[in-house]
């Protein structure tokens, strides 16, 4: 059964700090690993990562994946209070569009 | 352009009441996936289809769940009898396609509560 482990569970920062998030996976014939946002409602897509060692950048946010260790982080620089969330993580299978997700994590950023 | 369209956003019912939620996914979309959140669990995979025809239902968790996509604008998710344990978030996505490159734009939701 396919498996994605997020850590921290929750974490609690000031404005201006640096995160990293956490997301290992075990996923049968894996073909990529997905980050998301989720705010109040639904989730919103942030990055997709296929290739071992190449980072993806949008503003302060960046994420990249180790293929040998199957597993990604996320780093979030200058937080925001807007960064508040919950982060999820999903890998996805070979030929398909199924994802399995992560349990996420919970990030609060205090003024 | 509108989004993933789902109804009701909220949804309060007893226990042996059927229950039927609806999804519009994004206007050209062909892939349409059904999830289910809650704390214990996380966001799960119920059901997904591809061209209107279900693809891997392994995650509907009973015969009381059932889903439908008549057309390609149009999905429900129904429960009968529904049951507490199936109070969640259930979300609806939808992809351009089904291949693996394809992402998935998640709807606002149903919050569900079984009392």
């Amino acid at each position: 059964e396919d498996k994605v482990v997020q850590s921290p569970l929750s974490l609690v920062v000031h404005e201006g700090d640096t995160v990293t998030l956490n997301c290992s996976y075990e996923v049968t014939n894996f073909r990529s690993l997905l980050w998301y946002k989720q705010e109040k409602k639904a989730p919103t897509f942030l990055f997709m990562l296929t290739s071992s060692g190449i980072e993806k950048k949008s503003g302060r946010l960046s994420s990249i994946l180790d293929k040998k260790e199957l597993s990604s982080i996320l780093n979030i620089t200058a937080t925001q209070t807007g960064d508040s969330a919950i982060y999820l993580c999903a890998g996805r299978v070979a030929a398909g569009n199924k994802l399995t997700f992560g349990g996420g994590t919970r990030v609060l950023v205090k003024p | 352009d509108a989004g993933v369209i789902q109804s009701p956003r909220h949804e309060v019912t007893e226990m042996g009441q059927e229950v039927t939620l609806r999804c519009k996914p994004i206007s050209g979309h062909n892939s349409l996936f059904w999830y289910r959140q809650t704390m214990m669990r996380g966001l799960e995979l119920l059901i997904y289809f591809n061209n209107n025809v279900p693809i891997d239902d392994s995650g509907m968790p009973e015969d009381r769940f059932s889903a439908k996509m008549p057309n390609a604008s149009f999905s429900t998710l129904k429960i009968q009898p529904s049951e507490p344990r199936d109070s969640a978030v259930y979300f609806c996505a939808s992809s351009l396609g089904g291949g693996e490159w394809e992402t998935q734009y998640f709807g606002p939701g149903t919050r569900l509560l079984v009392l």
